[in-house]
């Protein structure tokens, strides 16, 4: 167990919808990132957030957005979806410190648009 | 530009075999951090290693060992006598430092399936 906690496991929407998916870090972590896995794209970097800041971005739709709460849990908000946002986000959480980059990733959140 | 390279996409085995899983990354930075995580069949990511650039000291962990070269840009996984249970798809992945503005992001490589045959 990781002890960073990710809600729902699954998700199973209609295009044109909009879904919300929650990441509670680890105890302690002040960092939360985003990625995307898909089938054609891989493991690609989406956001991070930083102790309720946004700290950078990658290849993050306009569609999506994200948020990091002051009790630090996070969300990813995804909307108008598509087919092809079909894929596995994952949220991973670390120290933000000058040498520890050590990154802990949930289970993941399987979201299927259909 | 950070990329990562596991030229390799997937690998077929018989148990108890030794198996090396390559990785090659391209960075800039002379300050970096290397990973490798597991992807089982159940979906979640296993973090096994984490290699900062200034130690080239190969690390063994039971049947893992790890052989990281400056020189050829290379991060390379063996796992000897495999198991059933290292059927995975393994990522391996590169990492600027975070603080001082870095954000600390991993740049993965595409994966290699490994089958480890009964």
């Amino acid at each position: 167990d990781s002890g960073v906690t990710q809600t729902p496991k699954h998700l199973i929407t209609a295009t044109g919808q909009r879904v919300t998916l929650r990441c509670s870090p680890r105890s302690g972590d002040l960092s939360v990132y985003w990625y995307q896995q898909s089938l054609d794209q891989g493991l690609q970097f989406l956001i991070h957030y930083y102790n309720g800041e946004e700290r950078a971005k990658g290849n993050i739709l306009e569609r999506f957005s994200a948020q990091q709460f002051p009790d630090l849990h996070s969300e990813l908000n995804l909307s108008s979806l598509e087919l092809g946002d079909s894929a596995l986000y994952f949220c991973a959480s670390s120290v933000l410190t000058g040498r520890n980059t050590e990154a802990f990733f949930g289970q993941g959140t399987r979201l299927t648009v259909v | 530009a950070q990329k990562v390279t596991q030229a390799q996409t997937e690998i077929s085995v018989v148990e108890k075999e030794d198996v090396t899983l390559d990785c090659v990354y391209e960075t800039r930075d002379t300050t970096y951090y290397l990973f490798w995580y597991k992807q089982p069949p159940s979906g979640e990511l296993v973090f096994l290693i984490r290699r900062n650039s200034f130690d080239e000291q190969n690390e063994i962990s039971g049947r893992y060992s790890w052989n990281f070269q400056k020189s050829t840009s290379s991060f390379n996984f063996t796992i000897t006598a495999s198991q059933v249970v290292d059927s995975a798809v393994y990522f391996c992945a590169l990492s600027e430092p975070s603080g001082s503005g870095n954000t600390g992001k991993l740049i993965f490589g595409q994966g290699t399936t490994l089958q480890v045959k009964p």
